[in-house]
């Protein structure tokens, strides 16, 4: 079965710093990944996904991810953050085994930005 | 365009009262997917609708809930004798369907409270 693990459930960074948000799976066939953003009271929304084409995929807001079969992970990173990037981050998992539809997320991660 | 709606936003009901949450998808989106978000926590599949089937209920945390969707259209979240532990907040999701990437696009939710 599709799992998911996010690790860090806090990630803090100085306005200006890199922000590394890392996202490992696991999947018995090619999987198709996403990260979304979640900001305070909003639903989620799409950051950028993975469907087995360029295993570097760049998202909205300058955020890319990069797909590395070898290591089962997806980590999300965007060079250089900003105030307004302080959110909620999940990372997800498409169940191809099942059709696709079951998609499996992981606990999120909230990401502070710091001034 | 529209995107998906639900509501009511944010429900307060009673212990042991019944409540129906509803959901609005994307025009032309076949799939429909519900999710719970607790305090703090992430995202928990409750159940998917490929038109008016659930192929998938196995997310339901107990018979007191149940999901109806018709005309391949509107779903209907419902939980009977509401229970403390149902407070959180109910996320709807909807999709393109089999043969897309099956990125889902959120509601705002519907916020449970029972007192």
């Amino acid at each position: 079965a599709q799992s998911v693990t996010q690790l860090g459930s806090h990630v803090s960074v100085s306005e200006g710093a890199l922000v590394l948000l890392r996202c490992n799976y696991s999947s018995s066939v090619p999987p198709y990944l996403f990260w979304y953003v979640q900001y305070p009271n909003q639903g989620l929304q799409l950051l950028l996904k993975y469907t087995s084409a360029a295993t570097l995929v760049k998202g909205i807001n300058g955020f890319e991810a990069e797909f590395k079969k070898s290591e089962t992970s997806f980590h999300l990173t965007k060079p250089s953050a900003h105030m307004s990037d302080a959110a909620e981050y999940f990372c997800a998992v498409s169940d191809l085994s099942t059709g696709g539809f079951k998609t499996i997320f992981g606990a999120g991660t909230r990401l502070f930005v710091k001034a | 365009g529209a995107g998906v709606s639900q509501s009511p936003s944010n429900k307060v009901t009673e212990k042991g009262k019944d409540v129906e949450l509803r959901c609005d998808p994307i025009s032309g989106h076949t799939a429909l997917y519900w999710y719970r978000q607790s305090l703090g926590q992430g995202l928990e599949f409750l159940i998917y609708f490929q038109g008016n089937s659930a192929p998938d209920k196995s997310g339901l945390p107990s018979d007191r809930f149940s999901a109806e969707r018709t005309g391949g259209s509107v779903s209907t979240l419902t939980i009977q004798r509401t229970q403390q532990e149902d407070s959180a907040v109910y996320l709807c999701a909807s999709s393109l369907g089999q043969g897309t990437s099956y990125e889902q696009y959120f509601g705002p939710g519907t916020r449970l409270t029972v007192t």
